[in-house]
């Protein structure tokens, strides 16, 4: 079955460290996003993606990297410059056109020890 | 720029009662409507979208949203909820256009279901 794949579930992250979180998708969507959660704020946009070889920033993309080489995958890495980095992180596909919804993935949970 | 309040943080309901979760919106022309929902520790499923058409969307899991635009809602509605309910819901409007759409959810409605 299709679907989007995050790795790990869990990770944990000592201070000055950067971590990378994976994302692939089997859907053959265009477009890829990373959002993060956190309790009462919903979700917030961190990067997106259109296609490959090319993402942009969005609302709160300071601390984070993102690349996109291959259309199946979008990893994140979350940089010793994002001072608070534990939240829930959620990726997501969308084919392209405006009338569909996203596909998630179940999410990673990152901790700062 | 687009967004979404959903007034109510936390609901509670009894299992088999009827459920209406608010969404109010803001964006300036039609929007594309989405409801999702969300349970412990994973990531989030669409319920059902509005984007034209028939303002009555009919979702998976029994659930149904109405589009007003005079009142710029789309609320959630469910006729009898079961236990397997109890989630988050997040309402989220769509702008754009172009292949790339700007998509600002709510902050969630978390949904308790007792016995």
């Amino acid at each position: 079955d299709g679907g989007i794949t995050q790795s790990p579930k869990y990770l944990f992250r000592k201070e000055g460290q950067n971590v990378t979180l994976s994302c692939e998708q089997n859907l053959n969507h265009d477009a890829m996003y990373w959002y993060r959660q956190d309790p009462g704020q919903g979700l917030r946009l961190i990067y997106y993606s259109q296609i490959v070889n090319d993402f942009q920033k969005g609302d709160i993309a300071e601390g984070y990297s993102v690349s996109r080489e291959k259309k199946e995958s979008f990893p994140l890495t979350v940089t010793s410059a994002q001072k608070n980095p534990t939240a829930f992180y959620l990726c997501a596909s969308k084919d392209r056109g405006n009338v569909y919804g996203y596909t998630f993935g179940s999410g990673t949970r990152l901790t700062v020890v | 720029a687009q967004s979404v309040t959903q007034p109510d943080i936390h609901i509670t309901v009894s299992e088999g009662a009827s459920l209406e979760l608010r969404c109010n919106y803001s964006y300036g022309a039609t929007p594309y409507l989405f409801w999702y929902v969300q349970s412990p520790g994973q990531g989030l499923q669409l319920l059902l979208k509005y984007f034209s058409g028939d303002t009555l969307v009919q979702g998976i899991k029994g659930f149904e949203a109405e589009f007003k635009r005079s009142q710029s809602s789309f609320n959630l509605r469910k006729p009898s909820v079961h236990w397997s309910d109890a989630a988050e819901y997040f309402c989220a409007v769509g702008a754009g256009s172009g292949g790339y759409q700007k998509v600002t959810f709510g902050i969630g409605t978390k949904l308790q279901v007792i016995p």
